[in-house]
Order: structure tokens, then sequence, then C-alpha cells
């Protein structure tokens, strides 16, 4: 069965500093993968996604991921956070190569940013 | 281009009611999903339609219940309201495939069982 795990519920960095949002994911199949981005009160929106072309995926707003096979890993990098990026962060991996499976999230990941 | 629609934005119920949420996906896409997100325990997968049929449900009791409609708009049904069903639905569409394309959410409905 395919899952996601993200490791830290909450993240804390200094305007400026460099996000790390850790992802790890399992997968029978080889996977498709994304970041969702969720503000206050709000749905969520499509960061970036891995589906197997280059291993290092640019998203907006200065994001990107890097899809590590041997670690299983899909963690999100910003070089330098705004305070604007504070939001609930959730990671999605494809249910399976069957279409509309369902993507599976993780549990997600609040990113606070402080000045 | 008008993005996916949820309404109402906020539904306050008594418990054992039943709560009636909508969701327009986005021209042209065929296929919806609904999502629970309960505080603390991420988004929960409910159900899936596509071209009018439910496709796939997740792990939830026969009282989450839901159909699509000849213009691909979808309405989920809650039954017999319990107090843990309080939570974020999010409703998303899909082009196709949501393993290639992913989703694009609504704001989703807030669901208050009393």
């Amino acid at each position: 069965a395919q899952s996601v795990t993200q490791l830290g519920s909450h993240v804390s960095v200094s305007e400026g500093a460099l996000v790390l949002l850790r992802c790890n994911y399992s997968s029978s199949v080889p996977p498709y993968l994304f970041w969702y981005v969720q503000y206050p009160n709000q749905g969520l929106q499509l960061l970036l996604k891995y589906t197997s072309a280059a291993t290092l995926v640019k998203g907006i707003n200065g994001f990107e991921a890097e899809f590590k096979k041997s670690e299983t890993s899909f963690h999100l990098t910003k070089p330098s956070a705004h305070m604007s990026d504070a939001a609930e962060y959730f990671c999605a991996v494809s249910g399976s190569s069957q279409a509309g499976t369902a993507l599976i999230f993780g549990k997600g990941t609040t990113l606070s940013v402080s000045s | 281009e008008a993005g996916v629609t949820q309404s109402p934005t906020h539904l306050i119920k008594t418990r054992g009611q039943q709560a009636t949420l909508r969701c327009s996906p986005i021209s042209g896409h065929t296929s919806v999903y609904w999502y629970q997100q309960a505080l603390g325990l991420g988004l929960q997968f409910l159900l899936w339609y596509d071209e009018g049929e439910e496709r796939n449900r997740g792990n939830f009791p026969p009282r989450f219940s839901g159909r699509q409609f000849p213009n691909y708009s979808s309405e989920l049904n809650v039954n017999a309201l319990e107090l843990e069903d309080s939570a974020l639905y999010l409703c998303a569409s899909s082009l196709g495939s949501d393993r290639v394309y992913g989703y694009t959410f609504g704001s989703g409905t807030r669901l208050t069982v009393v």
C-alpha cells in the first residue's frame, strides 16, 4: 500500500533562512508525488509535482523538491523563507498506477516564519 | 477561468441531522474527489466521481454518500450526523488521471455538528 510520512508536524524558521520540509513515501509502483500548500481557511494549492521526468522539480513561489528513489524521499526546500510562506504543507503520493485511486496525503507540516 | 467552487462555506447542524455539501468543478474537469480534513488527521479520501459514476470510496461508513450530476457538479450527503463529522470538507477536480495532473481544490465547507 502507498503511504506518505511527513517528518515534523511543525517547522519554525526565521525570515531569510532555508526552508526544509521532509516527506518520505512508500509505493509499490513508481510514484507520482505532489506538494500542496494550504493557507488559513483556504483549500489546497498545488506547489509542484514529480511525474517521473526530472528528479529536481521546481514549483511556484520559489519552492523546489528533489526525488530521491534510494531514500524514498521527496523533500521540499526554499532557499530563503518569506513571511508569506507561513502555511500548512502537504505531501501526497498517487495511490497506484490505476487512475482515480485518489492521492494519499501526509498529515501535513505547519511552517512558521518569524521576522 | 473559475476555480472549484464549494457551497456553503460554513454549515452548522445538530447531531442526527443530514448535511448536503455542493461542489462545482473547473469547466472541462470530469472527475470530482471529496476529502475530509479533520483536526489532526490530515486529509482523508472520501469519494471519487467520474462521468456521473462513483468510482471509488474511502474507508467511511455508508452514511457518507453523494452523486455527480450531468454537468459534473457533485453533492456530498452526510446522514445521521455525529459530532466527529465536524471537519473541513474539501472538493477537488481533475482534468483526467489524478496521477498525472493532480488536483485543483476548492476552499472547502466547514461543517460543525453540535
